[in-house]
């Protein structure tokens, strides 16, 4: 298994453009989360799907982000227009209700808005 | 609102010693207490989880302590390593809230050789 797959690794942008992120979760998990994580605000939840249906989007800071999960196998992140204070280590993770309650997190997308 | 407060925020031990890293909750419905392990440039993995019908649990070197009347649980490291050293997050969630994760703050730990 490959485990939860982010991409790209690291990002730099300028102010202004749209920033794609891009998850694939681990086959056959049903749960599907995206964090943000920064020093000041650690490890904020943004958005959450189950069954490819976004559950609960309370916690994206803005209509400058927006998420979508088209299929079991693959989750974005955008961010339009990006901005400096949206810099910050983002992780998808995926998790089973068959299972433990555990998730599995990727390793992650740096961004760094300039 | 913060729903888990972790603590201390850093913590040096020397190698052979015990960390000691603790979480208070204010939501009484959670029902699963994870404890995730973080390292340099690497998402937060799995370590450990206990239930809140259970009082201790217990593998390998790590040890998680729950106290349910007072909303309080502990990940005790024993014999510390220095590759130990990763910052470690509690968190809590609830089955009822599709098991949606509310992590702790972070505590950085060093084990210094």
């Amino acid at each position: 298994d490959a485990g939860v797959i982010q991409s790209p690794r690291h990002e730099v942008t300028e102010m202004g453009q749209e920033v794609t992120l891009r998850c694939k979760p681990i086959s056959g998990h049903d749960y599907l989360f995206w964090y943000r994580q920064t020093m000041m605000r650690g490890l904020e939840l943004l958005i959450y799907f189950n069954n490819n249906v976004p559950i609960d989007d309370s916690g994206m800071p803005e209509d400058r982000f927006s998420a979508k999960m088209p299929n079991a196998s693959f989750s974005t992140l955008k961010i339009q227009p990006s901005e400096p204070r949206d810099s910050a280590v983002y992780f998808c993770a995926s998790s089973s209700t068959s299972t433990t309650y555990g998730y599995t997190f990727g390793s992650g997308t740096r961004l760094t808005v300039v | 609102q913060q729903q888990v407060k972790q603590s201390p925020q850093s913590l040096i031990v020397q190698k052979g010693g015990i960390s000691i890293i603790n979480c208070a909750y204010e939501n009484t419905a959670f029902d699963y207490f994870p404890w995730y392990q973080q390292f340099p440039g690497k998402g937060p993995a799995l370590l450990i989880a206990i239930r809140p019908d259970v009082s201790e649990k217990k593998e390998g070197r790590f040890t998680i302590s729950f106290n349910k009347s007072a909303k309080q649980f502990s990940l005790h490291i024993m014999d510390s390593q220095p590759g130990d050293s990763a910052t470690y997050f509690c968190a809590a969630s609830m089955q009822s809230a599709g098991n949606k994760l509310t992590f702790g703050g972070g505590t950085r730990v060093l084990v210094k050789p």
